[in-house]
């Protein structure tokens, strides 16, 4: 079974700092892995994936994620953060070897980000 | 190119009554998954849909609830005799064959009253 596990549930920042959301992940076979994030009362809007390739991936309103195989991370960066990233952040994985394709969400993050 | 398009946006039922979410996935999808999402929780896994085929309804509970896709048509997330504990946001994803991620709807919001 595949899991994803997001060990904070709310992350505060200051405007202009650097913010990292925890993701890690568990599967049996490769990971593809994703970043949404959600808006009061709306629906879940794809940041970002990794499938293969290189490690960092960037996404989109300047988040960036980094795939990390060996200790199964997948956090979520940006380098200086805006009050309106303000959000809840999911963090999903599909096992590459699945013929489903399901995706597993994990609890979700609060991010919070102080002017 | 519409995104994925549920309706309705609210729906309120009495405790007993039906509850039936519509989703329109986009154009070309022929995957559709279903999630639900209580209050400040993450989303659960409902059930995962081909084009008149179930592939994977793990996540949805044996009992009052069903979910379609017909060959021509929206997605249905039919719930029967609904009770307080259904009350919940159902979101609805579609993706094309072999892709990777998922595109959601803005979701359906269900009181039961």
């Amino acid at each position: 079974a595949q899991s994803v596990a997001q060990p904070e549930d709310q992350v505060n920042v200051a405007e202009g700092n650097p913010l990292t959301v925890k993701c890690t992940y568990s599967v049996s076979g490769n990971p593809y892995l994703f970043w949404y994030v959600q808006y009061p009362n709306r629906g879940l809007q794809f940041l970002l994936k990794y499938i293969t390739g290189d490690n960092l991936v960037k996404g989109s309103y300047g988040f960036e994620a980094e795939f990390n195989k060996s200790q199964t991370s997948f956090h979520l960066k940006k380098p200086s953060a805006l009050v309106s990233d303000s959000a809840l952040y999911f963090c999903a994985v599909r096992d590459a070897n699945n013929a489903g394709n399901m995706l597993t969400f994990g609890g979700g993050t609060r991010l919070m980000v102080k002017p | 190119n519409a995104g994925v398009m549920q309706n309705p946006r609210h729906l309120v039922r009495r405790r007993g009554q039906e509850a039936r979410l519509r989703c329109s996935p986009m154009k070309g999808h022929s995957h559709v998954y279903w999630y639900r999402q209580l209050p400040e929780e993450g989303l659960k896994f409902m059930v995962y849909l081909q084009k008149e085929n179930i592939i994977d309804e793990s996540g949805m509970p044996k009992e009052r609830f069903s979910a379609e896709f017909p060959k021509e048509g929206p997605s249905i997330l039919r719930i029967q005799q609904v009770v307080r504990g259904d009350s919940a946001a159902y979101f609805c994803a579609s993706s094309p064959a072999n892709y990777y991620e998922a595109f959601f709807g803005q979701g359906t919001r269900l009181t039961v009253v």
